[in-house]
């Protein structure tokens, strides 16, 4: 298995721009989540997946923020528009079950940065 | 209420010498515990996990951790530092088994001197 997938790994923007991040999960992982991480606050859980259906997703910053999973093999995580403090590293996650016994599986994230 | 705590967000060591990082949970009931690596521009990976099987666990590149009920801790331990160990560290708690999401720890920096 290829692992989780996500792209673009760099991501230079201007303020007020859309930013698009994909992810594809591993196939067979009912379970998916969008971390972000900065210096600051660390590793924060933004949203998460069961069986593509969105079930919490109180760590979204603000509205400026959307995540969608149209199908079991696709997820992504929009900021419009973006902002300089939208700077991170932003990671994805598959997991067969949310407790994961199994451990949660990180793509290699995507570095966006504000300008 | 439930919380995982890293003490330290940096520590130092020299090439050889004992690795520990420390993790502790508050949780009225036994948690699932974990330990993840973070190298330098990649994403998180799993390098050990208590599920309330044997109490030490070993992992992969020799380290290992307790779990230590009465001290609510899960210590992270290696006895010889090599410098490819220099990374991100951090401890994760799933409170509810197979039903609780993961917390994640604030992350222990590994610094690894020559």
């Amino acid at each position: 298995d290829a692992g989780v997938i996500q792209s673009p790994r760099h991501e230079v923007t201007e303020m007020g721009q859309e930013v698009t991040l994909r992810c594809k999960p591993i196939s067979g992982h009912d379970y998916l989540f969008w971390y972000r991480q900065t210096m600051m606050r660390g590793l924060e859980l933004l949203i998460y997946f069961n069986n593509n259906v969105p079930i919490d997703d109180s760590g979204m910053p603000e509205d400026r923020f959307s995540a969608k999973m149209p199908n079991a093999s696709f997820s992504t995580l929009k900021i419009q528009p973006s902002e300089p403090r939208d700077s991170a590293v932003y990671f994805c996650a598959s997991s067969q079950n949310i407790g994961s016994v199994y451990g949660y599986t990180f793509g290699s994230g995507t570095r966006l940065t504000v300008v | 209420a439930q919380s995982v705590t890293q003490l330290g967000s940096h520590v130092s060591v020299s090439e050889g010498a004992l690795v520990l990082l420390r993790c502790n949970y508050s949780s009225s009931v036994p948690p699932y515990l974990f330990w993840y690596v973070q190298y330098p521009n990649q994403g998180l990976q799993l390098l050990l996990k208590y599920t309330s099987a044997a109490t030490l666990v070993k992992g992969i590149n020799g380290f290992e951790a307790e779990f230590k009920k009465s001290e609510t801790s899960f210590h992270l331990t290696k006895p010889s530092a090599h410098m490819s160990d220099a990374a991100e560290y951090f401890c994760a708690v799933s409170f509810s088994g197979n039903t609780g999401k993961l917390i994640f720890g604030q992350g222990t920096t590994l610094q690894v001197k020559p």
